[in-house]
């Protein structure tokens, strides 16, 4: 089955630190990869997300992940936070391990970014 | 226009009592999902229906039962609610089953069981 470890449970940084978010995932014969955004008493938003080609994928609010088949592992970056950037962020797989996967995501634990002025 | 809309936001009730939350999506979307984030923000799904058929149905106690009267619409309705029901309820959805698809995720429905 596939498993999604977010190495950080709460990440503090001030404003206009560089942030990164650890994320490693179990090796699939396929998988695609996604950061989640969830704000406070809010659903989850879609960051970015890495299907194939490139390995450094651009999403939303100046975030980027690079993907590396080696070390299994998927971390959300971002050069310069902004207060408005607090907010859990969800690591997620969805992969086809022999057999259709038929879209189940399978989540990270979540990490706490705090940004303090 | 809100893309995917779940009703109620929050849901406070008894033990025992017998309760639905509903869901809506104006995407277009054959695919709909129900996921259940507990105290410690886990996000685990519980079910997946694709053009109105039922296609993942993960370890849930069969009290919870969903149902999906049309494409845009997955409804799920928990019997005699327990204290261990106590989550925040999301509703998803997106254009297939293909693992590459995007999910669309709702604002959750905070489920209190007292």
């Amino acid at each position: 089955a596939q498993s999604v470890t977010q190495l950080d449970s709460q990440v503090p940084v001030f404003e206009e630190a560089p942030v990164e978010l650890r994320c490693n995932y179990s090796s699939s014969v396929s998988v695609y990869l996604f950061w989640y955004v969830q704000y406070p008493n809010q659903g989850l938003q879609l960051l970015l997300k890495y299907l194939s080609g490139s390995t450094l994928v651009k999403g939303i609010n100046g975030f980027e992940a690079e993907f590396n088949k080696s070390q299994t592992s998927f971390h959300l970056r971002k050069p310069s936070v902004h207060i408005s950037d607090t907010a859990e962020y969800f690591c997620a797989a969805n992969g086809n391990a022999g057999g259709t996967s038929y879209g189940k995501l399978t989540f990270g634990q979540g990490t706490i970014l705090t940004v303090h002025p | 226009d809100t893309a995917v809309s779940q009703t109620p936001k929050y849901l406070v009730t008894q033990m025992g009592n017998d309760k639905s939350i509903k869901c809506e999506q104006n995407l277009g979307h054959d695919t709909m999902y129900w996921y259940k984030q507990d105290s410690k923000k886990f996000l685990k799904i519980m079910f997946s229906y694709n053009n109105k058929e039922l296609i993942i149905n993960e370890t849930v106690p069969n009290r919870f039962s969903p149902k999906s009267p049309d494409k845009a619409h997955l409804n799920l309705h928990i019997n005699s609610l327990e204290l261990g029901d106590s989550a925040v309820y999301f509703c998803a959805s997106s254009p297939g089953t293909g693992s590459h698809n995007e999910q669309f995720f709702g604002p959750g429905t905070r489920l209190t069981v007292l």
